[in-house]
């Protein structure tokens, strides 16, 4: 089973800001690895597969990086409506788990 | 418009049955797998099970094995998901999602090619369980 582990639990950061944040992996999962951005009240949102590459209508802004256990995806200049929880994902193996999330408030 | 349209919040008691759907739509529904995540209260996110309309391969997460039942019905381009007694557990936000593919050779292949990560989501049914 692959466990993924985010941090930080909560980030806070005013609007321009950059934010960072980190998903592991308990054992490598090469490049495998989502990102997803869920909103107050709404569905999940597909931002970044593969650990890099930015799904069909995401912002230039959200980048993401890594590889084997450790990933991580950034947020430059930070807007205000980028305050949501983000999620990554495995994609290795069967059946898929999620990280248990990072908050992201923006001041 | 790709879209996955659920069906909408339902309250039950423990021990009835259950049955919400997603219904696809603009885009070929038998061609893409159709996967389910629960979303209990206040909490992460888990996959539950995935099934390919085309032929209604299903796959189950050996923590929902046994727990839920998913179905479709391809001539309604519809995915459901079903429980035959409900716990106060099952209390959550279901999500339903259209699996993203690879290009396949042939449409014939379609059913192999595909990613356990979710491209569209559904708009999501809250199932509230209480005596």
């Amino acid at each position: 089973e692959f466990v993924l582990t985010q941090s930080p639990a909560t980030l806070s950061l005013s609007p321009g800001e950059r934010a960072i944040l980190s998903c592991r992996a308990s054992q490598s999962i090469s490049n495998y690895l989502v990102w997803y951005q869920q909103k107050p009240g709404q569905a999940p949102r597909l931002l970044i597969y593969d650990a890099s590459n930015r799904a069909t209508g995401v912002p230039a802004r959200f980048s993401g990086s890594g590889s084997g256990t450790d990933f991580t995806l950034a947020i430059s200049s930070l807007e205000p409506e980028d305050s949501a929880v983000y999620y990554c994902q495995q994609r290795r193996t069967w059946p898929p788990s999620f990280g248990q999330g990072t908050r992201l408030e923006i001041k | 418009e790709v879209q996955l349209v659920q069906s909408g919040a339902e309250v039950k008691k423990p021990g009835e049955s259950l049955k919400i759907s997603c219904k696809g739509s603009g885009y070929s529904f038998t061609t893409y797998w159709i996967g389910w995540v629960r979303q209990m209260p206040g909490k992460g996110l888990e996959w539950m099970g995935i099934i390919y309309p085309g032929d209604s391969e299903t796959r189950y997460s050996p923590s929902f094995q046994g727990q839920v039942s998913i179905s479709v019905d391809k001539s309604i381009s519809t995915a459901y998901l079903q429980w035959s007694s409900l716990k106060a557990s099952d209390t959550a936000i279901h999500y339903c999602g259209r699996l993203a593919v690879a290009p396949a050779p042939s449409p014939a292949l379609a059913k192999n090619y595909y990613y356990y990560f979710m491209d569209v989501w559904g708009t999501g049914t809250t199932v509230a369980v209480s005596s």
